[in-house]
């Protein structure tokens, strides 16, 4: 069972473009979104997080959008850069399960120069 | 530098053969976990430590053990029973906040 639901499978943007990812979830009980940018052959890093108590977290370019009713959540990047070209991954946790997080499927992201 | 390190970078594997993925970080964290990443399907939980000396399974746990001896280290060791180990190791901590921060990985690949 698919908890986290992520598309697209993968997006090309032309650089400055805005790059947009959705993610949908199921349980309820989650209540901490965070997004983690992967590069080829490394790790996972953390990019933005979000808690359900408000609809919007931006930093810098990066900008997430949270849809509680609509159990949904997305990420923005704004001013798309050839170097944001990278795997993401949108993940989900509740607070009895602490750092155990579900995981996307993920969204290879292309910027073209 | 604090961190988590993971070593090796790449492990080959005989069929029938157990091997072991080793993760240590220097964060002082509590919390330690280990996903598999296969294209396509993003991260899986494999096993997880909260403390030392208790660790509990993930997800798809089965051909999988681990052990918790030291708050640093949590190895994982791939069992033959494993159908199809080859696959992305990667190891996780965390302590008290939801932060989790991921070692480099170990790529896995059966021969």
């Amino acid at each position: 069972q698919q908890q986290v639901k992520q598309s697209p499978q993968s997006l090309i943007v032309q650089k400055g473009g805005i790059s947009i990812i959705n993610c949908a979830y199921e349980n309820t009980a989650f209540d901490y979104f965070p997004w983690y940018q992967q590069f080829p052959g490394k790790g996972p890093a953390l990019l933005i997080a979000i808690r359900p108590d408000v609809s919007e977290k931006k930093e810098g370019r990066f900008t997430i959008s949270f849809n509680k009713s609509a159990k949904q959540f997305s990420l923005h990047i704004m001013d798309s850069q050839p170097g944001d070209s990278a795997t993401y991954f949108c993940a989900a946790s509740k607070e009895t399960s602490g750092s155990r997080l579900t995981f996307g499927e993920g969204t290879q992201l292309t910027v073209n120069p | 530098d604090g961190g988590i390190t993971q070593s090796p970078k790449y492990l080959f594997r005989k069929e029938g053969q157990n091997v072991t993925l080793s993760c240590e970080q220097n964060l002082n964290h509590d919390a330690m976990y280990w996903y598999r990443q296969d294209p396509g399907q993003g991260l899986r939980l494999i096993y997880y430590s909260q403390i030392v000396n208790d660790f509990q399974k993930g997800d798809i746990a089965e051909g999988y053990s681990v052990s918790r001896e030291k708050k640093e280290s949590f190895p994982l060791t791939v069992t033959s029973a494993q159908k199809n180990p080859t696959a992305f190791y990667l190891c996780a901590s965390s302590q008290g906040s939801r932060e989790a921060f991921f070692g480099p990985g170990t790529r896995l690949t059966v021969l």
